[in-house]
């Protein structure tokens, strides 16, 4: 079973629309986790982190739900350029493995105006 | 932001030949670098974890003598794609963990495309 789980969409919504991204994750003592977006052809920049109940700024909500091991993303009044493969990451907390990060397999997002 | 770099940006080689990228932190130093392998459509997946003066731990199903890696400062670890074939075409991604920082900070490299014709 995958550390990390997330549908790979794609998710196609208009410009000014909210959407919603759900990842789960296998291991229930994991404490935080990350979103990442990732641009074509380009490296994982850091969206949010999700720390207990969650994380807001500005147009973006993560939320985690322990009971359920799962992690939401919310974009809110979608721009083009949030146009991207959004990265569930889960960081291994354990012993020798520290520092190492689970990836989801993304979830992509496209805005059209 | 700490600034990691990669060289080359992309690499296209013959089938055989091997492949030498180079990952740099630029403004910090990292005990700990990473590399991963990324394939179209898929996630990044990890190949192994470099650490500063010590032999790589690789993940499992990666061949260490297929992909040699170096640490030799905290400032740079090179991965080389020995004999390259087609398959090993990829975006090969490093990452680089701040020693002053967290254990889950890391910082990303721009990546490598390696198409092997």
């Amino acid at each position: 079973r995958k550390e990390v789980e997330q549908d790979p969409g794609p998710f196609n919504v208009p410009e000014g629309a909210t959407v919603a991204f759900n990842c789960t994750y296998s291991n229930s003592a994991s404490q935080s986790f990350f979103w990442y977006r990732q641009d074509c052809r380009k490296e994982p920049k850091l969206l949010m982190s999700v720390y207990s109940s969650g994380n807001e700024d500005g147009r973006f909500t993560a939320q985690l739900n322990r009971a359920s091991q799962y992690i939401s993303l919310l974009i809110r009044d979608s721009k083009l350029s949030d146009s991207a493969t959004y990265l569930c990451v889960s960081p291994a907390d354990r012993g020798s493995t520290l520092g190492r990060l689970y990836f989801g397999r993304g979830t992509q997002l496209t805005v059209w105006p | 932001g700490a600034v990691v770099s990669q060289h080359p940006s992309w690499v296209i080689c013959k089938s055989g030949t091997s492949v030498k990228i180079e990952c740099r932190s630029l403004d910090f130093q990292a005990t700990t670098m990473f590399w991963y392998r990324q394939f179209p459509k898929q996630s990044l997946m990890l190949m192994a974890t470099s650490n500063e003066g010590s032999k790589a731990t690789y993940e499992q199903g990666v061949e260490k003598d297929k992909f040699l890696i170096n640490h030799a400062s905290l400032t740079l670890s090179t991965l080389t794609v020995t004999s390259a074939h087609p398959e090993d075409s990829s975006f090969y991604i490093c990452s680089a963990r701040d020693t002053k920082t967290g254990p889950n900070e890391q910082f990303f490299g721009p990546g490598t495309r390696l198409t092997v014709l």
